[in-house]
């Protein structure tokens, strides 16, 4: 069975922290989605990787997939509260092209 | 931009009742899904289609069903409503074969009473 573990369940900090959320598995994934979902709401795409080692950044936000493709983080400097929500990560894993495997997910709560 | 749209926010419906839920996509996108989420599950894949009049089974295609009559929409059927169908449903679209994007609607809250 391919799955995807998030790391930590739940986080809590104050606005203006950095924090990492991590994304792991024992398969190769030929790519990664990372989406945030608002209470209530769809999940939105942030960033999609696909090569390994890779890095991509959005404002404040970096996601980062794993030179084995097995894993990826997330890591947010200087939260604000706007970047609560549930972030998930999904993947197509390379033995199963057109399967998308989600993660469980990471709920963050920034406080103002 | 892409845009998912599906019929209901919320929905409440008694146990037994056939229900449908809609979603329509505007980006011209051959593939459709339905998942399910629910604390502590994560999303779970019910069906799935890759093009007009064809679906496939999910993770967890027990007690539903679906049609895809037109491309654009993909609709999923509880034929008889249980409490433990009782989920947030989410509809996601994609365009192409292979690893890439999801682009999901705003779901819809169905409580089955």
């Amino acid at each position: 069975t391919q799955l995807l573990e998030q790391s930590p369940q739940f986080l809590s900090i104050q606005e203006g922290e950095n924090l990492t959320v991590y994304c792991n598995s024992s398969s190769v994934f030929s790519s990664l989605q990372w989406y945030r979902q608002e209470p209530g709401e769809g999940p939105v795409l942030l960033v999609t990787v696909v090569t390994g080692g890779e890095v991509k950044k959005l404002k404040r936000l970096t996601f980062q997939f794993g030179d084995a493709r097995k894993d990826s983080s997330l890591h947010i400097t200087a939260a604000q509260p706007g970047d609560t929500g549930l972030y998930l990560c999904a993947g197509s894993p390379k033995t199963s092209y057109d399967k998308v495997i989600f993660g469980p997910g990471t709920s963050l709560s920034v406080i103002p | 931009d892409v845009k998912v749209t599906q019929s209901s926010r919320y929905l409440v419906k008694r146990t037994g009742e056939k229900v449908f839920l809609e979603c329509v996509q505007d980006m011209d996108h051959e593939n459709m899904f339905w998942y399910r989420q629910d604390p502590g599950l994560g999303l779970r894949l019910i069906y799935f289609s890759y093009d007009v009049k064809m679906k496939e089974k999910g993770d967890i295609p027990e007690g539903y069903s679906v049609s895809r009559e037109k491309k654009e929409r993909f609709s999923l059927i509880l034929e008889s409503a249980s409490t433990n169908q009782t989920s947030m449903y989410l509809c996601a679209s994609r365009g192409g074969r292979g690893p890439y994007e999801q682009y999901f609607g705003p779901g819809t809250r169905l409580t089955v009473t």
